[in-house]
């Protein structure tokens, strides 16, 4: 069966420092994997995704993803941490193969960025 | 830009009521679905629809309906709301399964 676990309930990082989200992923086939961020009191916006193209993926505001299939994981990463980055991030696993629209969501990592 | 727009922010509506929560998007999207999210728990996945007057029950479908008369309108329904139904609702559109979900701002519903 397919899973996704968010390996940190919060992280805090000061401003201009480096960002580590970290994900794993259990998936008994190729999976599409995706990170999503939600601010306080919006709806999910998606940051990036993986579909089996370059494990490598990058997203917008700067974020960054590594599919690592040896390591099942799926961490999130930014350079540089900016105060507007503080909120809840979300790692996401297609729950089946090709024709099913069901998604896993982790349960959240929530980002708070220190001045 | 594309959008996923729900009708209420926030809703308050007594245990017993009928609730309606809906939800529109703009993208000629194919699949529509709805969520509640709940703290510690994540998301959820309540119904989903994959074409017009078509639906499947997601993980937690009890005690909801959904409509969807409509491509671009999606509706859930609280046959009669009860107090463990209080929670953030969103809804989402996929125009394909890997495209990722546009979601709407959600709707915070408080049964009391």
């Amino acid at each position: 069966a397919q899973s996704v676990t968010q390996l940190d309930s919060h992280v805090s990082v000061s401003e201009g420092t480096p960002v580590l989200l970290r994900c794993n992923y259990s998936s008994s086939y190729s999976p599409s994997l995706f990170w999503y961020v939600q601010h306080p009191n919006k709806g999910l916006q998606l940051l990036l995704k993986y579909t089996s193209a370059a494990t490598l993926v990058k997203g917008i505001n700067g974020f960054e993803a590594e599919f690592k299939k040896s390591e099942t994981s799926f961490h999130l990463t930014k350079p540089s941490a900016h105060m507007s980055d503080a909120a809840e991030y979300f790692c996401v696993v297609n729950k089946g193969t090709s024709g099913t629209y069901k998604y896993i969501f982790g349960t959240g990592t929530r980002l708070k960025v220190l001045a | 830009d594309v959008k996923v727009t729900q009708s209420s922010r926030y809703l308050v509506k007594r245990t017993g009521e009928k609730v309606f929560l809906e939800c529109v998007q703009d993208m000629d999207h194919e699949n529509m679905f709805w969520y509640r999210q709940d703290p510690g728990l994540g998301l959820r996945l309540i119904y989903f629809s994959y074409d017009v007057k078509m639906k499947e029950k997601g993980d937690i479908p009890e005690g909801y309906s959904v409509s969807r008369e409509k491509k671009e309108r999606f509706s859930l329904i609280l046959e009669s709301a009860s107090t463990n139904q209080t929670s953030m609702y969103l809804c989402a559109s996929s125009l394909q399964q890997n495209y990722g979900y546009t979601f709407g701002s959600g709707t915070r519903l408080t049964v009391v």
